[in-house]
């Protein structure tokens, strides 16, 4: 168990719907980090909150959205959601108390999505 | 922009064999390498990392990897490989902009 937590486990929408993904980093973890895995993409790095404020962007799309609240979750936002979004969204989270990049992640269990 | 490449999509062992997952990237400046092992239904687990120092570097489970700079790799090795091993794994490069890349991933299967 890696003390990071996602909710729900599995998800099942359809399309144009809009759903919201949680995770519970590590306690006394600061950077909260979105992934998605998919059979074609692979795994893919979305976006990283650090201590509140967005830190790094990667391939996320604009109907994609995030935040990271004060007491250190996050959610991942998904709208207006096509069948090619069906994937496994993992968080991850680590230290990163010096600023730096460094630092291992400790991912959670990943929240499964399936878009009909 | 960085990225890794992991040239094998499968590798196939026996039990009590060496194992090597191989692993090469490209990054401006000093890189940050790192493997994970994802297990079925699961999310990724740190194996191990490299930031400076010494080439060589152990992790978790017997795993170590060599960082070799003049080839831009970094191979993950275990001297004996466990049916348990069987996973897929993950090489990863970062550097100073906080992103992390990922290769597509290789599967080990150890045979008994």
């Amino acid at each position: 168990d890696s003390g990071v937590t996602q909710t729900p486990k599995h998800l099942i929408t359809a399309t144009g719907q809009r759903v919201t993904l949680r995770c519970s980093p590590r306690s006394g973890d600061l950077s909260v980090y979105w992934y998605q895995q998919s059979l074609d993409q692979g795994l893919q790095f979305l976006i990283q909150y650090y201590n509140g404020e967005e830190r790094a962007k990667g391939n996320i799309l604009e109907r994609f959205s995030a935040q990271q609240f004060p007491d250190l979750h996050s959610e991942l936002n998904l709208s207006s959601l096509e069948l090619g979004d069906s994937a496994l969204y993992f968080c991850a989270s680590s230290v990163d108390l010096s600023g730096r990049a460094y630092n291992e992640q400790f991912f959670g269990p990943g929240t499964r999505l399936t878009v009909l | 922009a960085q990225s890794v490449a992991q040239p094998e999509d499968q590798v196939n062992v026996a039990e009590g064999n060496p194992l090597t997952v191989k692993c090469t990237y490209s990054v401006s400046g000093n890189p940050y390498l790192f493997w994970y092992v994802q297990y079925p239904n699961r999310g990724l687990q740190f194996l191990l990392k490299y930031i400076t120092g010494d080439n060589l570097v152990k992790g978790s489970y017997g795993f170590e990897a060599e960082f070799n700079k003049s080839q831009t790799s970094f191979h993950l090795k275990k001297p004996s490989a466990l049916v348990s091993d069987s996973a897929l794994y993950f090489c990863a490069v970062g550097s100073n902009d906080y992103k992390l890349s990922f290769g597509a991933g290789t599967t080990v299967t150890v045979r008994a």
